[in-house]
């Protein structure tokens, strides 16, 4: 079945320890996206790509950086820069302006 | 910068029909879409108008007017399992690609 994998499901951090997310997506689609959601808010952009090998940043970077050297894959790190990384992390996929399709989402959860 | 506005909660009542709006301000518009999130999940794609008008699709319809930069999501004969949340999300088109702004969400509860 083609769609879009976000693991793992749930994710614990230390503080000052770094974290990498996975999005993996086998709908051949060339766009990826993440975003990230607080509690009662809507979904705000982090990074997205349109192309293997580009990126750019969304509106909140800061703190997070990835890397598109597959089309499938669209991995996220978390660093220990950003200040407040709990939060529940979505990635997405989609062909030129067409919907975007979601994976399940990861929560990160930092002690 | 982009501007999306829509109400943060509604209720209405089995079988009903009730209407979400969502006002939005924004350069390089590309379409406005409506996603379904339940609490916990991934949101779901419902909709998208690019042009203006309605576009039906089952229980669920939605409306654009670009030159009030407004649109609104309708759904019909409503259920139990339609509780969850509608997010408004606006693409529009920047130097570097297509984006999605979204609103914050209305959270429309069904009763019986």
């Amino acid at each position: 079945d083609g769609g879009i994998t976000q693991s793992p499901k749930y994710l614990f951090r230390k503080e000052g320890q770094n974290v990498t997310l996975s999005c993996e997506q086998n709908l051949n689609h060339d766009a990826m996206y993440w975003y990230r959601q607080d509690p009662g808010q809507g979904l705000r952009l982090i990074y997205y790509s349109q192309i293997v090998n580009d990126f750019q940043k969304g509106d909140i970077a800061e703190g997070y950086s990835v890397s598109r050297e597959k089309k499938e894959s669209f991995p996220l790190t978390v660093t220990s820069a950003q200040k407040n990384p709990t939060a529940f992390y979505l990635c997405a996929s989609s062909m030129g302006h067409n919907e975007q399709f979601f994976g399940p989402g990861t929560r990160l959860t930092v002690l | 910068g982009q501007n999306i506005d829509q109400p943060t909660e509604m209720t209405a009542t089995e079988g009903a029909i009730v209407q979400i709006n969502c006002t939005y301000q924004t350069s390089g518009f590309n379409g406005l879409f409506w996603y379904q999130q339940h609490a916990g999940e991934a949101p779901t794609f419902l909709s998208y108008n690019v042009l203006d008008g309605l576009e039906e699709k089952g229980r669920f319809s939605s409306f654009l007017s670009r030159s009030k930069g407004y649109s609104y999501l309708l759904l019909k004969e409503l259920q139990m399992k339609d509780s969850a949340s509608y997010l408004c999300a606006v693409m529009w088109f920047t130097g570097g690609g297509n984006k999605l702004t979204f609103g914050t969400g209305t959270q429309l509860k069904v009763e019986l």
